[in-house]
Parts: C-alpha cells; sequence; structure tokens
C-alpha cells in the first residue's frame, strides 16, 4: 500500500538557521505529493504541493521539490523563525478517483529565539 | 469568508454515549473527509465522502458512523462503540479538479472521555 516516511522529531534550531525535513514515500501510481503545516491546537493548513515530477512547490519561504529517481520530497528553508514551529506532515494522494491523502506521522519543529 | 467549521472546539463524552461532531463548508466543495489524529501519530481516515447520499469507510470505521445529507454538511457520530474516543477530530474537504485537487481541513474538535 502507498506510505510515507518522514524523519522523526523533534528538531530543533536556532532562529536563521537552515531547516530540512526529509520525506520518502512508496505509492502505486503517479502520486501528488503535499507539506501541511500544523500549529498548537489548530487543524492542518496546506503549506505546498508538487503534482509531478521535478516539480518545485513553493511557500512563506519554504520549499520541496519532488524527486521521483529518489521517491523524496524533503522540505527546506533557508531561515527559520520562531513563528516557523509547529509541526509538520509529508503526504500523498494518488489520482484514483477518490483521492484520499496518506500522511506520514509528522515532525515536530521548535525553533528559538 | 469561505472555509470549513467544526464545533464544537471541545466536546466530553460519558461513558455509553454517542456524541456528534458537526463539519460545515462553504467552498462547495463535492468531496469531505473525516480524520483522527492521536499524539506522535498521522492522520488516519475515518470516512469520506465523494457526493451527497454517499459515503465510504477509510482505515479506522469502526465505532464511527457518518451522514451526508447536504453538500455542505458532513457530520461524524462517535458511536459507545468505540472504545478509545479520546482523540483530535478533523474534517476536510477537496476540491476537484484532477491533480491539482487539494484538500483543505478545518479547525478540528478535540474529543474527551469523561
Amino acid at each position: 500500500g502507498d506510505s510515507v516516511t518522514q524523519m522523526e522529531g523533534p528538531v530543533t534550531l536556532s532562529e536563521e538557521a537552515f531547516l530540512t525535513i526529509n520525506c520518502t514515500y512508496t505509492a502505486t501510481g503517479y502520486p501528488s505529493l503535499f507539506w501541511y503545516v500544523q500549529y498548537p491546537g489548530e487543524g492542518l493548513q496546506l503549506l505546498l504541493k508538487a503534482t509531478k515530477a521535478d516539480d518545485k512547490g513553493s511557500n512563506k519561504g519554504f520549499e520541496a521539490t519532488y524527486r521521483k529517481e529518489t521517491t523524496s520530497f524533503h522540505l527546506e528553508k533557508g531561515s527559520v523563525q520562531v513563528s516557523d514551529s509547529a509541526v509538520y506532515f509529508c503526504a500523498l494522494s494518488v489520482n484514483s478517483g477518490y483521492s484520499t491523502l496518506t500522511f506520514g506521522k509528522g515532525t515536530m519543529l521548535l525553533v528559538s529565539p | 469568508d469561505g472555509g470549513i467549521t467544526q464545533s464544537p472546539k471541545y466536546l466530553f463524552r460519558k461513558e455509553g454515549q454517542n456524541v456528534t461532531l458537526s463539519c460545515e463548508q462553504n467552498l462547495n466543495h463535492d468531496a469531505m473527509y473525516w480524520y483522527r489524529q492521536d499524539p506522535g501519530q498521522g492522520l488516519r481516515l475515518i470516512y469520506y465522502s465523494q457526493i451527497v447520499n454517499d459515503f465510504q469507510k477509510g482505515d479506522i470505521a469502526e465505532g464511527y458512523s457518518v451522514s451526508r445529507e447536504k453538500k455542505e454538511s458532513f457530520p461524524l457520530t462517535v458511536t459507545s462503540a468505540q472504545k478509545n474516543p479520546t482523540a483530535f477530530y478533523l474534517c476536510a474537504s477537496r476540491t476537484s479538479g484532477g491533480a491539482q485537487e487539494t484538500q483543505y481541513f478545518g479547525p478540528g474538535t478535540r474529543l474527551l472521555v469523561l
């Protein structure tokens, strides 16, 4: 079946540090890939997405590139802020007609001043 | 403003009691979903509905029921058969359009057992 694997957290960084959160996937077919962010006590917000190989999704300084050859979709940001502290979820959706999402377990990011 | 609303924000259930979580969207989305989130876990799919009057079980449907009588509404009932209901419940709806399909989430309901 389809699955998503994320690096375990928490990831702890100082403000302005470089961020990478690893995400790899297995899927039948050609998935779309997503990063969602969850702030404490809130629902999930779509951060960025990519729908085909070599696409780069980007938003709010975050970016991720869909790498079919390595089945990866790593999230990066060049300079994190305290306000980026949250849980980040990688997910995939196979466009099979009913389009359910398969999520990784999430990675908590803690950024200190 | 268009969006997804969930109510209540917190819900308490007594042993043996059924409770219903509300989810409403005004985004004109056809598809709606319910997920359960446990601490340190990803989201797991409970039920989903592609269209009014139709819904399918997800990965963990036992102990839950849903209805989809209106396009805007997809309530979830947590029945007494669900032995471990304490969790954060998230509702989502989906745009349509092939590769551009994206799910958008509500703010969630936290269910606690008394």
